[in-house]
């Protein structure tokens, strides 16, 4: 079956625009995760759902940053007023059920700010 | 109390030889331990990982090492191939959701 997949792949961006980026999960899995990857860093959490809900923001660096998911599937994270720092690769990865089961991970957008 | 050092940063290892990943946690209630492995451009992928319960878990060439009361763990890799060569993560969850990263260990196998 289809895996994890994300949509761009890649984005350029100017400072200030606001950018949003897809994840579409693999089917029936209830659990999405959005992780940020700098240049040679790990992956750092940014929000998770449970179906619609997210009962964890905690990771989201700003304000700017915002996500929702709908119909239990698609995830879109929206960064409003793109700053240089925010160049980043954006994973998005599915799970279920919610807990320590195997995350699958889509390939990413790689997202630049100019 | 988060955190997951790993370490080396990079390695590079002959074709036949040993890969060793090393990681390191602080929180005791952290209770699972995966690998990942990601290719350039692809998304990381689920490569073996342990339960506190066990000591030493293998799937073929890749192998976990745990020691509890060190609070370590490390990934060998046996007979390293080209094929190998890619990023590898460490991570700890503790029965929740959320996974603690360690930044990744760049591996390149020499043909």
């Amino acid at each position: 079956g289809a895996g994890v997949s994300q949509s761009p792949s890649n984005k350029v961006t100017e400072k200030g625009k606001d950018v949003e980026l897809r994840c579409d999960p693999i089917s029936g899995h209830t659990a999405l995760y959005w992780y940020r990857q700098s240049l040679g860093q790990g992956l750092e959490f940014l929000i998770y759902f449970q179906g619609n809900s997210a009962p964890d923001k905690s990771g989201l660096p700003s304000d700017r940053f915002s996500a929702e998911r709908t119909g239990g599937s698609v995830s879109t994270l929206t960064i409003q007023r793109t700053q240089q720092e925010d160049s980043a690769v954006y994973l998005c990865a599915s799970s279920f059920p919610v807990g320590l089961e195997t995350q699958y991970f889509g390939p990413g957008t790689r997202l630049l700010v100019l | 109390q988060q955190q997951v050092k790993q370490s080396p940063q990079s390695l590079i290892v002959q074709k036949g030889g040993i890969s060793i990943i090393n990681c390191a946690y602080e929180n005791t209630a952290f209770d699972y331990f995966p690998w990942y492995q990601q290719f350039p451009g692809k998304g990381p992928a689920l490569l073996i990982a342990i339960r506190p319960d066990v000591s030493e878990k293998k799937e073929g060439r890749f192998t976990i090492s745990f020691n509890k009361s060190a609070k370590q763990f490390s990934l060998h890799i046996m007979d390293s191939q080209p094929g190998d060569s890619a990023t590898y993560f460490c991570a700890a969850g503790s029965g929740t959701y959320k996974y603690i990263f360690g930044t990744g260990t760049r591996l390149k196998v020499l043909a």
